[in-house]
């Protein structure tokens, strides 16, 4: 049962327009949905989060959107620059939880043309 | 800033043998988290550890086991290993509850096994 959901496996845009990464939820548990970014051989490294009483967080070029009714949250990415090519994970966490272990998508593959 | 530390970062192993990972977390960090990535997939969550006992427990096969020590750190232990067993295997650690800061993730060590 994948609680997380990154439908589209891959996306590709032309440097210097919006990414918009996309992702689905079914647990209405979850408190808290975050972004990771993995470049090959190395760990995901934390990118933006977004609590469930929000619906939007931005940090400089990175905008993270929730819609609680929908259970789908996206990430923005504007503008796009070649460096932000990359696997994209969405994850989410049910805060009330004793550890917050991340429940993550499949991914999303990024591929930022010059 | 000091990272997540992870050893080995390449593992080699033949069938029904026995590997040991393991992983510096943060220091201060109070929480460590072991996931395994197979290939094109999603990170999947194993084990985790709150101040050195066990918190929570994921799809860890039985032939898996883990423990954290005094010091923090932490080792997952594998044995009678199986080709399906090849994969990443990420250690990332957090103050509880990591919340809306999610955790950090070490940059992996990759197990192959022939």
């Amino acid at each position: 049962d994948q609680q997380v959901k990154q439908n589209s496996p891959s996306l590709s845009v032309q440097e210097g327009r919006i990414s918009i990464l996309n992702c689905d939820y079914t647990n209405s548990m979850f408190d808290y949905f975050l972004w990771y970014k993995k470049y090959p051989a190395e760990g995901p490294t934390f990118l933006i989060s977004i609590s469930s009483i929000k619906d939007k967080n931005e940090d400089g070029r990175f905008t993270v959107f929730l819609n609680k009714s929908a259970k789908h949250l996206s990430l923005h990415i504007v503008p796009s620059q070649p460096g932000d090519s990359a696997v994209y994970f969405c994850a989410a966490s049910v805060g009330s939880s004793n550890t917050g272990k991340l429940i993550f998508g499949q991914g999303t593959t990024l591929q930022v043309k010059p | 800033a000091a990272g997540v530390i992870q050893s080995p970062r390449h593992l080699i192993k033949e069938k029904r043998e026995t590997a040991t990972l393991k992983c510096y977390p943060i220091p201060r960090h109070d929480t460590v988290y072991w996931y395994q990535q197979g290939p094109g997939q999603d990170p999947q969550f194993l084990i985790s550890f709150y101040e050195k006992m066990q918190s929570d427990k994921g799809s860890i096969p039985d032939r898996f086991s883990a423990q954290q020590f005094s010091d923090y750190h932490s080792e997952l232990n594998m044995s009678s290993l199986e080709l399906g067993d090849s994969a990443l295997y990420f250690c990332a650690s957090s103050l509880s509850p990591a919340g809306i800061y999610g955790y950090t993730f070490g940059s992996g060590t990759r197990l192959t096994v022939v």
